[in-house]
Formats: structure tokens, sequence, C-alpha cells
């Protein structure tokens, strides 16, 4: 079974707007960590958000959230007032096992394109 | 602070031949952990060096080996190129004992193999 499932190959949002970019998750170990990276054309991974498992609230960077429903294991990205400069590939990624490890399972992706 | 520095960023090479790429971590990291990106395989775990020890390895053949350096700075060799080893490479380091072990990765090593 996959690890993470991105969903959305591709979105579209309307510059200003905001946009929700879906993550679901697989794991029976209780402790893990949800990241959120984007990557632009360039390939540098630019990470965004992090979210523990045992962590009670969602996590905030500035314009990006993190929607936590552990329950269904989903961690849905929030970006809040898309900017032309959001346009990039944007990946889920999880680890399992506490902050020992440094494996990271990705998903494969959502392309968001902003549209001016 | 400088991020993390990956070199070189562009590389050709034939089947069969070696080939190593470097990685220096962010100053005062001590994890480094190397990925591998394709467009059929997407982003896959390859090793992770700790201490210069590798302390977790991905599912790849014995063609991928790594090594760290006593300042952290990271070397990952693939020899007997194959057509199939034609990626994105990407390192990341980590200051351990963060709360969120967050990752910081460089720009990669893209490598295209003839």
């Amino acid at each position: 079974a996959q690890k993470i499932t991105q969903t959305q190959p591709g979105m579209f949002v309307q510059e200003k707007e905001a946009v929700t970019l879906d993550c679901t998750y697989d794991t029976s170990d209780p402790s893990y960590g949800l990241f959120w990276y984007k990557q632009p054309s360039s390939g540098e991974m630019i990470f965004l958000i992090y979210q523990g498992s045992y962590d009670q609230q969602n996590a905030t960077e500035g314009r990006y959230s993190l929607n936590f429903q552990k329950a269904r294991k989903s961690a849905n990205l929030v970006i809040s007032a898309s900017q032309l400069g959001d346009s990039a590939m944007y990946f889920c990624a999880m680890r399992e096992g506490g902050t020992g490890a440094n494996n990271l399972f990705f998903g494969t992706g959502t392309r968001l394109t902003v549209i001016p | 602070k400088a991020g993390v520095t990956q070199t070189p960023r562009y590389l050709i090479k034939t089947r069969g031949q070696q080939v190593t790429l470097s990685c220096s971590p962010i100053s005062g990291h001590r994890s480094v952990s190397w990925y591998q990106q394709t467009p059929g395989q997407g982003l896959q775990f390859l090793f992770e060096y700790f201490s210069e020890t590798q302390r977790n390895k991905g599912n790849f053949p014995g063609r991928f080996s790594g090594r760290q350096f006593s300042n952290s700075r990271s070397e990952m060799n693939v020899s007997t190129l194959e057509l199939g080893d034609s990626a994105l490479y990407l390192c990341a380091s980590s200051l351990l004992g963060q709360s969120t072990g967050e990752l910081f990765f460089g720009e990669g090593s893209r490598l295209t193999v003839l």
C-alpha cells in the first residue's frame, strides 16, 4: 500500500484565492511526522510546513496551514491568498518513528498553477 | 547562513561509467540523506548518514553507495551506470534534536546517462 497518496496531479487557482492540496497517509506507527515541500522548476525542495502526530493543533506557517485530520489520516495543505510565485510542484511526505530517522516517504506530487 | 550545496549541478555520463556526487550540509547539521527523483518512480530514499555512519538505507542495489566525512560532507557514488539511473539526486541535511527534525534540501544534481 502507498504510504502517501496525493490524488490531484494538477490544480489551478486564481491569484489571491485559497487552494487546498490533498494528502492522505497510511501508517501503523503511532509516532510520525508529516511534511509539505514545494519544488519549483529549479529542482530544490523547499520546506513549507510540518505536523507531528501528537501535535494537538494544526500547523501554520504564514500563508500555509495544514488541515490535519488524524482519524481520517489526511494532512491537506491550504495555501491562502495564492501568488504567482506559488506555481510549482507540491509534495506531501511522511516520516515514521519520531525525529531520529530521516527516511521520508513522498507522494507523487501535485502541480499547482496560479492564474493571474 | 549557507544552505545545502550539491555539486555538480548537471552531468552527463555514459552507460558503464561511474559517478560521484557531493553534498555539503548546512553548517552544524550532522545528518545527511540522499534521494533519487525520477518521473517514473518519484522521490525515493537512498540512504542516510549520521556521524560518518550509514543509519538507514533504501531499496537500491549495491551499485549505489555513499559515505560521510568528519566535517559532515557526504558523497554518493553510483558505479556501472545504467540508463535508468538518469535522475535528479537530492541531498538533505538536518540538525537532529530539533522538534520537527525538518530536512533542508539542496538544489540537486541532475544526472543524465546516455
